[in-house]
């Protein structure tokens, strides 16, 4: 069955302190990884898409790799507004059939304190 | 802003009833999704409508359906509404197969 695990649920960082978070996942095959941020009673933003192992994409403080079985959100020296909750979701590959399928994990909370 | 807009932002309703959501995906995306999202189940899929046709349902209840129109904006319709039918409800979009884009969600209130 496909699944997606996210660790930690939550994380408390000190400005400046740089932490990864992880995203391990089991599908038949993989299309694509998606990283969103949501904010509280928000919508996901979207972050990044990872599509094969040993890809890498940056934005600003966050950097997200991916490898066969799983992916890390890199944080280096994160500032208070980078508090949020960090969704990732996997796309399996599509049979005949089949249709664009996110599956999420629980998420990690990240609160970043000044 | 992700270019996809849902009314109303919130909804407070009574057990029994029904009620309407709206979405408007980006501009010139065809698939429109639904997701619930309640604080014990994370974001949970119910829908997925590619240029006004099904393509394929999660876990919706049967007391849940959706279309989606020709200008290609839809509607999710709850009826039958019980407590645990609270939550929010996003809408997607999509080019084809390729990255989903979230709306701002509806929060439903079912007292």
């Amino acid at each position: 069955e496909d699944q997606v695990t996210q660790s930690p649920e939550a994380l408390r960082l000190q400005e400046g302190e740089s932490s990864s978070l992880n995203c391990s996942y089991t599908v038949s095959g993989l299309r694509g990884l998606f990283w969103y941020r949501q904010d509280p009673g928000k919508g996901p933003e979207f972050l990044f898409t990872l599509y094969s192992a040993g890809e890498e994409k940056e934005k600003e403080r966050l950097k997200a790799t991916l490898t066969k079985k799983e992916s890390f959100l890199h944080i280096t020296a994160p500032k208070p507004e980078d508090s949020a909750t960090y969704l990732c979701a996997v796309q399996p590959v599509l049979f005949s059939g089949g249709y664009n399928k996110l599956i999420f994990g629980a998420g990690t909370r990240l609160a970043v304190h000044p | 802003d992700s270019g996809v807009t849902q009314t109303p932002k919130h909804l407070i309703t009574a057990t029994g009833q029904r009620v309407t959501l709206r979405c408007s995906p980006r501009s010139g995306d065809l698939s429109v999704y639904w997701y619930q999202q309640s604080l014990d189940q994370g974001l949970q899929f119910l829908i997925h409508y590619y240029n006004g046709e099904e393509r394929a349902k999660g876990n919706i209840l049967e007391r849940f359906s959706a279309q989606q129109f020709p200008d290609l904006h839809s509607e999710l319709n709850l009826s039958s509404l019980e407590l645990g039918d609270s939550a929010l409800y996003f809408c997607a979009s999509s080019v084809g197969w390729d990255t989903q884009y979230f709306g701002p969600g509806t929060r439903l209130t079912v007292l």
